[in-house]
């Protein structure tokens, strides 16, 4: 059985461009959290979508958008990049919004110039 | 890949050791904690986790110990092996949903 899937798996993109990011969750997880670890530090919350609501919203610009789709897959938006978006964005999947275990991707790596 | 290590507080053993990577947690709240581990170029990887209704949990290798009086967190691993080398998070979970708030981490190196 698949795990989480994310894509692309690397990217380069320049200031004021916008990026779009993709995540397959495990098959029958309905929910998906989206992070973002800059390089030396643990990954920090960006969203969590369950049931395609939005769940929870961390600390970031609005420049940052994503949404769920009916079949559980997630797209991450940024827009207007600048050189600090750079980092490597995680997709977690779970089976439930609520505790327990979240299954990570391997990311994708995203480089601003 | 690119190391997530860089600037990381370091723990190097000898295979054969017992490895104890500590972790301080901030919210009193938070009532269930996980361990990641992280390879290079990787997500992170669920090691063990744990309820604030206990103290102690054990796996394979491995054991997380809870301390919520002084907000603490270890992770135990038993005859540490070159393929424990990595970077460890701890994970508390925040405000009732499955989003997690990540520690520093700390990087292990196993010598052979």
């Amino acid at each position: 059985d698949a795990g989480v899937t994310q894509s692309p798996t690397h990217l380069i993109k320049t200031r004021g461009q916008h990026v779009t990011l993709r995540c397959s969750p495990i098959s029958g997880h309905k929910s998906v959290s989206w992070y973002q670890q800059v390089l030396g530090q643990g990954p920090q919350f960006i969203f969590q979508y369950y049931e395609k609501e939005e769940r929870g919203r961390g600390n970031f610009p609005d420049r940052f958008s994503a949404r769920q789709f009916p079949n559980y897959s997630s797209e991450l938006n940024v827009n207007a990049l600048l050189l600090g978006d750079s980092a490597l964005y995680l997709c977690a999947s779970s089976s439930s919004p609520g505790l327990g275990e979240q299954y990570f991707g391997p990311g994708t790596r995203l480089t601003v110039t | 890949g690119e190391s997530v290590g860089l600037h990381l507080p370091t723990l190097s053993v000898q295979e054969g050791d017992n490895s104890i990577i500590n972790c301080a947690y901030s919210n009193s709240a938070s009532d269930y904690f996980i361990w990641y581990k992280q390879e290079s170029g990787k997500g992170p990887q669920f090691i063990i986790d744990i309820r604030s209704n206990m103290d102690k949990r054990q796996g394979q290798r491995v054991t997380v110990l809870l301390n919520k009086t002084v907000k603490h967190l270890s992770l135990q691993i038993a005859a540490t092996q070159p393929g424990d080398s990595a970077v460890y998070f701890c994970a508390e979970n925040s405000e009732g949903y499955s989003t997690l708030t990540f520690g520093k981490g700390t990087m292990l190196l196993v010598s052979p």
